[in-house]
């Protein structure tokens, strides 16, 4: 069974890093034409599309936050991380991770995590 | 602003069909698949259609997608439910890869309400 779960705080301060975790399970990294992504949805809003991993190490990013963002893996341990600087209020939002599987659904998000509420205030 | 376009709101009565539509450009839904997602209230979304029209396990065959041609003037999709249920309630997003921004883009959203 594949699941997805993200961590992190439920609340930082303005100009504060962010810093989220998804531990998965079910799948592996290392398999060719796997990936993992960060999206976010403020409440009552959008989903906006933050950031990927893929299999071998090629990252994307958001345009607009890409000076913001960073994406790594640890495959040992199952997990992605998203590194978000400088946070201002407008970043508040439930942060999703979820796989993509490209063999299988393309570019589509198959599975995704249960989603981490993040305020950002003082 | 989303890139891609979806109207706000949609209804329906139960039994009854509904369209939701997905407008793009051509750096997106005309170069790319479309895929759609389900949001319950509450909750994470799920995947309901991928690959313009393909539905994952366990997705009801009353969702169908469409794009339409096969060209990059082919800037539209669409997503069809029919035989409306309560449960169908909830919020549609369509989503596509984008080659200009390199990255996945996603419409605002439309909110499907049963009368």
């Amino acid at each position: 069974q594949v699941t997805l779960r993200e961590s992190g705080p439920a609340l930082v301060k303005p100009t504060q890093t962010l810093t989220l975790t998804c531990t998965f399970s079910g799948f592996s990294l290392t398999t060719s034409e796997m990936c993992v992504s960060w999206i976010r949805q403020p409440p009552g809003k959008a989903l906006e599309w933050l950031a990927r991993i893929d299999w071998d190490d090629t990252k994307y990013y958001s345009t607009s936050l890409k000076t913001r963002l960073t994406i790594s893996k640890d495959t040992s341990k199952n997990q992605v991380v998203l590194t978000m600087t400088n946070v201002d209020p407008v970043d508040t939002a439930t942060y999703y991770c979820a796989r993509t599987y490209k063999v299988v659904t393309s570019n589509s998000f198959d599975i995704w995590g249960q989603g981490t509420m993040v305020a950002v205030s003082s | 602003q989303s890139v891609l376009t979806q109207p706000p709101s949609a209804s329906g009565t139960p039994g009854q069909r509904v369209t939701i539509s997905c407008s793009g450009s051509s750096s997106n839904i005309g170069s790319n698949s479309v895929y759609w997602y389900q949001q319950l209230p509450g909750t994470a979304p799920k995947l309901l259609i991928y690959k313009n029209n393909q539905r994952p396990s366990g997705v009801p065959d009353r969702f169908s997608g469409s794009k339409s041609g096969t060209s990059k003037s082919a800037t539209s999709a669409s997503l069809a439910i029919s035989g409306l249920r309560s449960e169908d309630e909830a919020d549609y997003y369509c989503a596509a890869w984008d080659d200009s921004l390199s990255g996945v883009v996603f419409g605002g959203g439309t909110k499907l309400t049963l009368l």
